[in-house]
C-alpha cells in the first residue's frame, strides 16, 4: 500500500526565511510524485509533477526536488502571500492516487 | 462561470436525508474527480471518471453513488449518510485520466455536515 508522510506538520517562518518542506513516500513503483498548495476555504492548486528521481522543476521562489525516497519543496525568501498549506501526493503503475497530509505554513511579515 | 464549480458549498443534513453534490468544470477536460478531505486526515480519492466512464472506486460506500451525465457534469449522491461521512467534499477534473499523470483542477469544495 503507498503511504506518504510530510514533515513538519506546521512551520511558522518571518518574511525571508528559507527552509524546506520534506514528504517521503512509500510506493511500489512511483509514476509521479506531485506538490499542490491548498489556501483556507478553497481546493488544492496544483505546482509540480515530478517523474524521477534526481528531477527538479521552478517555480518564482519555489523549487522542488526528487529522491527515490522522499521530495523537498524549497522556499526561498518567502512571502506571507506563501502561507498555505502544501499537500503532496503520488501515484504508482496501479493508477492510486495517494496524498500525504500536508504542512502548514505560516509566512509572518 | 471558470474553473471547476460546486454547488452547494455548505450542505448541512440529517442521516436519513437525500441530497446530491454538483460538480460543473468549464475546462474542456473528459475526467473528474471525487475526494473526501476529513479533519486530520489527508485527501482520499474516492471515484474516477473518464469520458464519463467510471474508472476508479476506491471502496466507497454504497451510501455514496456518483453519477456522470456528460464530460462536464459530476455529481455525488448521498443517502443514509452517518456523522463521520462530515467532511469538505473537494471535486477535480483533469484533460484526461492518463494514469492519474495530469495536473488536476479543483473545486472549492462542499462542507457537508451530517446530523
Amino acid at each position: 500500500e503507498d503511504q506518504v508522510t510530510q514533515s513538519p506538520e506546521a512551520l511558522r517562518l518571518q518574511e525571508g526565511e528559507s527552509s524546506s518542506l520534506n514528504c517521503s513516500y512509500t510506493v511500489s513503483g512511483l509514476r509521479g510524485l506531485f506538490w499542490y498548495r491548498q489556501d483556507p476555504g478553497k481546493g488544492p492548486e496544483f505546482l509540480f509533477t515530478l517523474y524521477s528521481a534526481g528531477e527538479e522543476k521552478e517555480k518564482e521562489r519555489l523549487k522542488a526536488t526528487l529522491t527515490k525516497k522522499e521530495s523537498f519543496l524549497h522556499i526561498t525568501a518567502p512571502k506571507p502571500e506563501d502561507s498555505a498549506t502544501y499537500l503532496c501526493a503520488v501515484t504508482d503503475y496501479g493508477q492510486n492516487f495517494v496524498f500525504g497530509p500536508g504542512t502548514r505554513l505560516s509566512v509572518l511579515p | 462561470e471558470t474553473g471547476v464549480t460546486q454547488t452547494p458549498r455548505h450542505l448541512v443534513m440529517g442521516m436519513t436525508n437525500k441530497k446530491s453534490l454538483k460538480c460543473e468544470q468549464h475546462l474542456g477536460h473528459n475526467a473528474m474527480y471525487w475526494y473526501k478531505q476529513s479533519a486530520k486526515k489527508p485527501l482520499e480519492l474516492m471515484f474516477v471518471y473518464s469520458l464519463e466512464e467510471r474508472v476508479e472506486n476506491n471502496s466507497v460506500p454504497s451510501r455514496f453513488s456518483p453519477e456522470c451525465p456528460n464530460s462536464s457534469h459530476l455529481f455525488l449522491h448521498l443517502h443514509t449518510l452517518q456523522p463521520e461521512d462530515s467532511a469538505l467534499y473537494l471535486c477535480a477534473s483533469s484533460q484526461d485520466s492518463s494514469g492519474m499523470l495530469n495536473e488536476q483542477f479543483f473545486g472549492p469544495g462542499t462542507r457537508l455536515t451530517v446530523l
